[in-house]
């Protein structure tokens, strides 16, 4: 079946670390990938997309590249921040010769960084 | 432009309820989909409504059910409430079913409690 895994969390970073957040999927066709972010008591908010092979998307100094060949999309940071803190998901969404899926997620990795 | 809402932000309800929640999509997105969200499960799909139609749903019993307005609003309706219903449910717009390089945005949720 289709699904993403993402590492086990708690991840504990002092401020300015290097962050990555693995994410690795299975998918039956051509996906579109995702990162959200979920902040304490908040919904989900887009981090970056791609929705082909060898996209890189970026924001907020976050960027993770779309690599069919170990059908991976790793979250990556060069300096994290305490306002950073958050649970992030990996996600992706089969492409249905143009017509849109539902959104399967990962479990979730929960970030921490400390002052 | 506004983001989408959701209300009631919190509800607590005992067993054998049933509830009712509402999602405003952002102004001019057709499509809205629901989630559920818990600690065990993770993420889930619920359903996904177009132009007042369900067009996919996930694998969840029919105590959940849900529908589209014409003004593209949705509700999501939970009947004879389990306390294992307990989660908070996401809803996400996006700005139509068609098309791979829409976007979903997610809405605050709205954290049901079953006692």
């Amino acid at each position: 079946g289709n699904s993403v895994t993402q590492m086990e969390g708690p991840v504990t970073l002092s401020e300015e670390a290097f962050l990555t957040i693995n994410c690795t999927y299975t998918a039956t066709g051509y996906p579109s990938l995702f990162w959200y972010v979920q902040y304490p008591g908040e919904g989900l908010q887009l981090l970056l997309k791609a929705t082909k092979a060898d996209d890189k998307g970026s924001n907020k100094g976050f960027e993770a590249t779309y690599r069919k060949e170990t059908t991976s999309f790793h979250l990556e940071k060069g300096s994290v921040q305490v306002s950073d803190s958050a649970v992030y998901f990996c996600a992706l969404i089969l492409n249905y010769g143009g017509s849109q899926g539902n959104l399967i997620f990962g479990k979730g990795t929960k970030l921490s960084v400390k002052p | 432009k506004a983001g989408v809402t959701q209300t009631p932000r919190y509800l607590i309800k005992t067993r054998g309820q049933q509830v009712t929640l509402s999602c405003s999509p952002i102004s001019g997105h057709r499509s809205v989909s629901w989630y559920q969200q818990t600690p065990g499960q993770g993420l889930q799909f619920l359903f996904e409504y177009f132009s007042e139609t369900q067009r996919n749903k996930g694998n969840f019993p029919g105590r959940f059910s849900g529908r589209q307005f014409s003004n593209s609003r949705s509700e999501m309706n939970v009947s004879t409430l389990e306390l294992g219903d307990s989660a908070l449910y996401l809803c996400a717009s996006s700005l139509t079913s068609g098309s791979v390089a829409d976007t979903q945005y997610f809405g605050p949720g709205t954290r049901l409690t079953v006692l």
